[in-house]
């Protein structure tokens, strides 16, 4: 079965830093992979997706993730981060072979310093 | 507003009693999914409808049950609720694959 890991609870930025989030995953064929953003009360919004091709991913709001079949990996990464980024981050993977289903990792709560 | 509507926002119920959970998907898409987020399980795939029929089942309970309608809107059922069955509940939809938009989940507190 697939699991989705991602090692940091919790991580806090200055505005303006950079910023990249941990994501591993384990799945038996090539997996689609997924991150999305929780902000609080809020539903999650999909910031972008991996299928195949061009192992770097750019997606909504400045993000991009990089796939690497070797480490299992799929990190998020914004160059310079905005106070209005403070939310939870979850990255996922995707089951084609059981109705698109997908599995979450445990989310990244970041919070942002002004 | 992402185009899936869950009602109601936030459910207070007693232990014991069964609650109902509505999900109106995007126009257009045919696939509804449902999801538990809770403090200790995380985020849960439940199960998924297509077109009215149930397509894939997760991590479902026995005591939750769920059916998609012929105008495609979906409805979620707890029954024989308890403590621990307090979480968010997302629905989800989309046209094909992954394509997935969420609403913005239902919170059910259990007392």
């Amino acid at each position: 079965a697939q699991s989705v890991t991602q090692p940091d609870i919790h991580i806090t930025v200055s505005e303006g830093a950079s910023l990249e989030l941990r994501c591993n995953y384990s799945y038996g064929a090539t997996p689609y992979l997924f991150w999305y953003v929780q902000s609080p009360g809020q539903g999650l919004q999909l910031l972008l997706k991996y299928f195949s091709g061009d192992t770097l991913v750019q997606g909504i709001k400045g993000f991009e993730a990089e796939f690497k079949r070797s480490q299992s990996s799929f990190n998020l990464r914004k160059p310079s981060v905005h106070w209005s980024d403070a939310a939870e981050y979850f990255c996922a993977v995707g089951d084609g072979n059981a109705g698109n289903m997908l599995t979450f990792g445990g989310g990244t709560r970041l919070m942002v310093k002004p | 507003d992402s185009g899936v509507t869950q009602t109601p926002k936030h459910l207070i119920t007693a232990t014991g009693q069964r609650v109902t959970l509505r999900c109106s998907p995007r126009s257009g898409d045919l696939s509804v999914y449902w999801y538990q987020q809770s403090l200790d399980q995380g985020l849960q795939f439940l199960i998924q409808y297509y077109n009215g029929e149930e397509r894939a089942k997760g991590n479902i309970l026995e005591r939750f049950s769920a059916q998609q309608f012929p105008d495609l809107h979906s409805e979620l059922n707890l029954s024989s609720l308890e403590l621990g069955d307090s979480a968010l509940y997302f629905c989800a939809s989309s046209a094909t694959g992954f394509g997935y938009t969420f609403g913005s989940g239902t919170r059910l507190t259990v007392v």
